[in-house]
């Protein structure tokens, strides 16, 4: 099976850098998905992993080391509206495009 | 483009009663997805239709949820008879075929089981 471990929380200053963190233990998947939710809000995309190695989308870079079991969410130059949760999520073998996520890291940006 | 759209927003019903959600994907995405959040999880995937057939169901209780996908454009999902534990957001998402194409999500249905 799937299992996949995030920090419960993170708080940082706004301007700063943050990094959350995902370990994994899986047989086996596909890719590594993040995923940003405010609250009261839906999951919406933020990046996806495919092969290792670093991945960057504007402010956001997302890491991923399968050697190692871990990947990773940078974000950069951190404004109050990032704060939200932050989800991780794995693409099992064998199926099509279903996503297994996280437990999810509540990140509070304070001035 | 538009959104995918749910309904209702928010729904509250006693235990034992019957409700039914809406689910109305991106036009043109194939796969359809529906996931239970419960407050402080991830979403868990309940069932996935590609067009109107069910890809995985695994994780559906299929003893008291249903969902169908007719025409293979919206779809509904039932919970008949409700239970305390189904409190949750229920979530509907939709994406285009092919591995790792992004899951975009419906705002959501609170569901409140009293």
């Amino acid at each position: 099976g799937q299992s996949l471990e995030q920090p419960s929380e993170v708080t940082a200053v706004e301007g700063a850098i943050v990094q959350i963190n995902c370990t994994y233990q899986t047989s086996g998947f596909y890719g590594l998905s993040w995923y940003q939710q405010h609250d009261g809000g839906a999951p919406t995309f933020l990046s996806y992993n495919a092969l290792d190695g670093l991945e960057e989308t504007g402010r956001f870079s997302s890491f991923l080391s399968r050697s190692d079991s871990y990947g990773y969410l940078l974000l950069q130059e951190l404004q109050m509206k990032d704060s939200a949760s932050y989800f991780c999520a794995v693409r099992p073998p064998g199926a099509t495009n279903k996503l297994i996520f996280g437990t999810g890291t509540l990140l509070a940006v304070q001035p | 483009e538009a959104g995918v759209a749910q309904s209702p927003r928010y729904k509250i019903i006693e235990k034992r009663q019957s409700v039914a959600f809406w689910c109305n994907p991106i036009s043109g995405h194939a796969t359809l997805y529906w996931y239970q959040q419960i407050l402080g999880q991830g979403p868990k995937l309940l069932i996935q239709f590609q067009n109107n057939g069910v890809v995985d169901d695994s994780q559906l209780p299929k003893d008291r949820f249903s969902a169908e996908r007719l025409k293979g454009v919206d779809s509904t999902l039932k919970i008949q008879p409700a239970k305390l534990e189904d409190s949750a957001v229920y979530l509907c998402a939709s994406s285009r075929e092919g591995g790792g194409s992004p899951q975009y999500f419906g705002p959501g249905t609170r569901l409140t089981v009293t």
